[in-house]
């Protein structure tokens, strides 16, 4: 069955840190590319950043750039979201998702995780 | 960056009605643009993706047109389970999404 399981979130003062994980399972994740979406409460969707399959590329939003980090472990099956100098406005459900392509770094997410929720808030 | 402008942002429809979802692209992306549907709560459901393309599960129903920066979204008869917020991606530059459309009961 293909999963993604994020986890990681939680509460968190404005300016420190936290890093989220998102766990595959159920298809070859070295081959395809993910990507970080998230959700502010109340609001629409937010592309995040991008991880292409191999880890050699990397994009980031200009909302989140230099302070959030998009990385893999490709024998771990596993990806993460280093985010520090957190903001209010980072409050949010972050999401992974998979392109539905392999090896194709832009594309439609067709496997979404279920989210972990991020609070920064002193 | 590219900007992507969903109209209209709530609509109002009685179940067997048809609905039609616009999405405009600030510049022309082809055809790399998918839809999905999200109900409270949870993850969104990929619709239709390179514009037109139904995934795979997803109910004949829904159907996508569309090339360069305009492009639609329709639902062909309502149904009770489709009351939900739509988006629009584009991806032929990274990612952006629509700001959503909310499909309400009347």
């Amino acid at each position: 069955q293909v999963q993604l399981v994020e986890s990681g979130g939680g509460v968190v003062q404005p300016g420190r840190s936290l890093r989220l994980s998102c766990a595959a399972s159920g298809f070859t994740f070295s081959s395809y590319a993910m990507h970080w979406v998230r959700q502010a409460p109340g609001k629409g969707l937010e592309w995040v950043a991008l991880i292409s399959y191999d880890g050699s590329n990397k994009y980031y939003a200009d909302s989140v750039k230099g302070r959030f980090t998009i990385s893999r472990d490709n024998s771990k099956n596993t990806l993460f979201l280093q985010m520090n100098s957190l903001r209010a406005e980072d409050t949010a459900v972050y999401y992974c998702a998979v392109v539905k392509w392999e090896f194709e770094e832009g594309g439609a997410f067709d496997i979404w995780g279920q989210g972990t929720m991020v609070i920064v808030s002193s | 960056d590219i900007q992507m402008t969903q109209s209209p942002s709530t609509l109002s429809a009685s179940v067997g009605d048809r609905v039609t979802i616009t999405c405009r692209a600030s510049q022309s992306i082809s055809s790399w643009l998918a839809w999905y549907q999200q109900k409270p709560g949870k993850a969104p459901k990929l619709l239709i993706y390179k514009a037109s393309s139904l995934e795979g599960g997803v109910p004949s129903r829904f159907s996508g047109s569309g090339s360069g920066t305009d492009f639609t979204l329709t639902i062909s008869s309502l149904q009770p389970d489709d009351f939900a917020t739509y988006y629009c991606q584009q991806y032929n530059s990274y990612s952006t999404f629509g700001q959503g459309t909310k499909v309400e009961i009347k």
